[in-house]
């Protein structure tokens, strides 16, 4: 069974800071990462996606894949109160002939980012 | 912005009752998937559609649960017989293609769905 697990958090960081979120999964062979944002009550808003080892950036978003130590990062640069939501981290593909369709989610981990 | 949209937004039902909720895809869109999400729970997979014919389906996913895609737009989720463990959040969402680059899968604004 795919496991994807994140900190609940919550992550509590001032206004302007960077906030780093965690992330890591129990299949080797996953391909595909892709880090949504939650607000409460809403669905999951894609931020970003990343299929290789290394740094992504999409301006204030910064996504970190480590394939070797199955680990996914986030960092929020200089976070505003409107980032504060629960951030997703989810999976896709893996070995065993894992899943090319589903989405594996974690838990999510609930930032504030306060004024 | 081309977007998934959910009917209804919300539903309330009698336990044992059928509902049925509508998705409409983004329109280029290939693949179509059903997701739930309990309150205070992690977002879990229910089914993947393409092609007219369920790809792909999880353990949720029994007998109680069918998809279709009844016309050219609409992608629907029925349930039978309800029960008051349904009750949840549940999102279509769809996605362009399966490779690398086009497989983001966007996510409509859900139905709430709550069982009495």
């Amino acid at each position: 069974q795919k496991e994807v697990e994140q900190n609940s958090g919550p992550l509590s960081v001032p206004e302007g800071a960077i906030a780093s979120l965690n992330c890591t999964y129990s299949d080797r062979g996953s391909q595909s990462f892709f880090w949504y944002r939650q607000y409460s009550g809403k669905s999951p808003e894609l931020i970003m996606f990343i299929y290789s080892n290394g740094d992504k950036e999409d301006g204030r978003f910064t996504a970190q894949l480590n394939k070797a130590s199955q680990y996914v990062s986030l960092l929020i640069r200089d976070s505003q109160p409107s980032d504060s939501a629960t951030y997703l981290c989810a999976v896709k593909g893996g070995s065993s002939g894992g899943s090319n369709y589903k989405l594996t989610f974690g838990k999510g981990t609930l930032l504030t980012v306060n004024p | 912005e081309p977007e998934v949209t959910q009917t209804p937004s919300h539903q309330v039902t009698q336990m044992g009752q059928e509902v049925i909720l509508r998705c409409v895809p983004i329109s280029n869109h290939l693949y179509f998937y059903w997701y739930r999400q309990i309150l205070g729970q992690k977002v879990e997979f229910l089914v993947s559609f393409y092609n007219n014919e369920i790809s792909e389906k999880s353990e949720i996913f029994d007998d109680q649960f069918s998809v279709e895609r009844p016309d050219g737009s609409n992608f629907t989720l029925k349930i039978r017989s309800t029960k008051l463990e349904d009750s949840a959040m549940y999102f279509c969402a769809s996605s362009e293609e399966l490779l690398a680059g086009a497989e983001t899968q966007y996510f409509g604004p859900g139905t709430r769905l709550l069982v009495l």
